[in-house]
């Protein structure tokens, strides 16, 4: 069955620092997605990016990047430089038969 | 208006009372989905719809109705709740959901409080 493990509850850092929030799945599927949501305090999931089980390539959007390693079944989102507005909860999720699995997220403080 | 849409984004109510939440995509999917988003727990997937027709059933209690009268349109009718009920709602689309990782896009969700 899917799982997907965040680790870290909660990360507090000072603004202009960079931070990584961790992800851990699990699923015996060979081809699957990976998601990354950011859920602000007004309730939304945004969507962030999706990521498939093929392709391991690192990505780059502005002050964000992920690292897909599946050798260690992980994929992790790093913030270069935050800001006060990445002040959320994170959520990581794996795409199972009919729906998404999401792990029970990271909130993120940036402290100004 | 654009996305998804979810509404009312507050709701109180009590066991004995009768509601509806209501989900509206713009985004010409095809598939629908409500969660539950309680405290410290993963969200947990509900139903899902796909061109109108239920495909999943999360096991949730009978107290929780669904309704998809298009693909556009969710509702999600409350009656005899409990007080464990009490969550964030959240509702999504995709384009039809096959399990091949279509992206879910979320609407604001409705915080609902059973008295």
């Amino acid at each position: 069955a899917q799982k997907v493990t965040q680790a870290q509850t909660e990360i507090s850092v000072v603004e202009k620092e960079d931070v990584t929030l961790d992800c851990v799945y699990e699923t015996r599927d060979t081809t699957y997605y990976l998601f990354w949501y950011k859920q602000p305090p007004s309730g939304e999931l945004v969507f962030l990016i999706r990521r498939n089980s093929f392709d391991e390539q690192n990505e780059i959007s502005g002050r964000y990047s992920w690292n897909f390693q599946k050798s260690t079944s992980s994929f992790n989102f790093t913030i270069t430089a935050s800001q006060v507005v990445d002040s959320a909860v994170y959520f990581c999720a794996l795409t199972g038969a009919n729906n998404l699995f999401f792990g029970t997220g990271t909130r993120l403080t940036v402290i100004p | 208006e654009t996305g998804v849409t979810q509404t009312p984004r507050h709701l109180v109510m009590g066991m004995t009372n009768k509601k509806s939440l209501k989900c509206e995509q713009h985004l010409g999917h095809n598939a629908m989905y409500w969660y539950k988003q309680s405290a410290k727990k993963p969200l947990e997937l509900m139903f899902v719809y796909n061109f109108k027709e239920q495909t999943e059933n999360n096991s949730v209690p009978s107290r929780f109705s669904p309704e998809c009268p298009n693909s556009s349109h969710l509702f999600l009718h409350l009656h005899t709740l409990q007080p464990e009920d009490s969550a964030l709602y959240l509702c999504s689309s995709s384009i039809p959901a096959g399990g091949h990782g279509d992206t879910q896009y979320f609407g604001p969700g409705t915080r609902l409080t059973v008295l």
